[in-house]
């Protein structure tokens, strides 16, 4: 059975840090693109990052370049999103998701974000 | 990049159909065949319900159909039954590794 599972989320204040996982499990992990997807209370979704097998990163929204960094672990079958200087408004559910020949088709049950003083 | 435009809403009777546009612009919708449809229900996580404008995943049923003329896609659900009733989220490849979702639409079922 394909699989993601993300972990990490939380209350952290404005400014601070958190580092999100991500485990895979059922797919050839090291082969497939992979992304992080967010989704603000009561609102939409929104592609925050996307990388490449090879741990290239493909893209990051301008909402969070320079703070957030997308990366992989292949040995582990883990992405992961690190997260620095964090705004009230990247308050969200974070989805890990399967990037996988221009279709997003595998989703975790995502991890909630709260960033709140 | 803007979000895709849908409707906030759209609704039906048990056995009705309800179709949802999502409409964007040559960059995304109109210049790839890779429009794909998601169904959320309340706190849960997205679900494919539609890939490559109008292909099903394996074991959803042929009740949800897609299409796609210039910039606006389309997603049709036939014969509404009340588990259908959900958020629903187009999302386009635009170029460069790089995806635009839908605003969303709330469908409900009377």
């Amino acid at each position: 059975e394909v699989q993601l599972v993300e972990s990490g989320g939380g209350l952290v204040q404005p400014g601070g840090s958190l580092r999100l996982s991500c485990a895979a499990s059922g797919f050839p992990f090291s082969r497939d693109y992979m992304t992080w997807v967010r989704q603000a209370p009561g609102k939409g979704l929104e592609l925050v990052a996307n990388i490449k097998e090879d741990g290239s990163v493909l893209y990051y929204v301008d909402s969070v370049k320079g703070r957030f960094t997308i990366s992989r672990d292949n040995t582990k079958n883990s992405l992961y999103l690190q997260m620095n200087s964090l705004r009230a408004e990247d308050t969200a559910v974070y989805y890990c998701a399967r990037d996988y020949y221009y279709c997003i088709d595998v989703w975790g049950k995502g991890t909630t974000v709260t960033v709140s003083s | 990049q803007s979000a895709l435009t849908q409707p906030p809403s759209a609704s039906g009777s048990p056995g009705q159909s309800v179709t949802i546009s999502c409409t964007g612009s040559s960059s995304d919708v109109g210049g790839h065949n890779y429009v794909s449809w998601y169904q959320q229900h309340p706190g849960k996580a997205p679900k494919l319900m539609i890939y490559e404008v109008s292909k099903r995943p394996s074991g959803v049923p042929d009740r949800f159909s897609g299409s796609k003329s210039g910039n606006t896609a389309s997603l049709t659900v036939s014969g509404l039954q009340a588990e259908d009733e959900a958020d629903y989220y187009c999302n386009s490849y635009a170029g460069s590794s790089t995806y635009v979702f839908g605003t969303g639409t709330k469908v409900t079922v009377l």
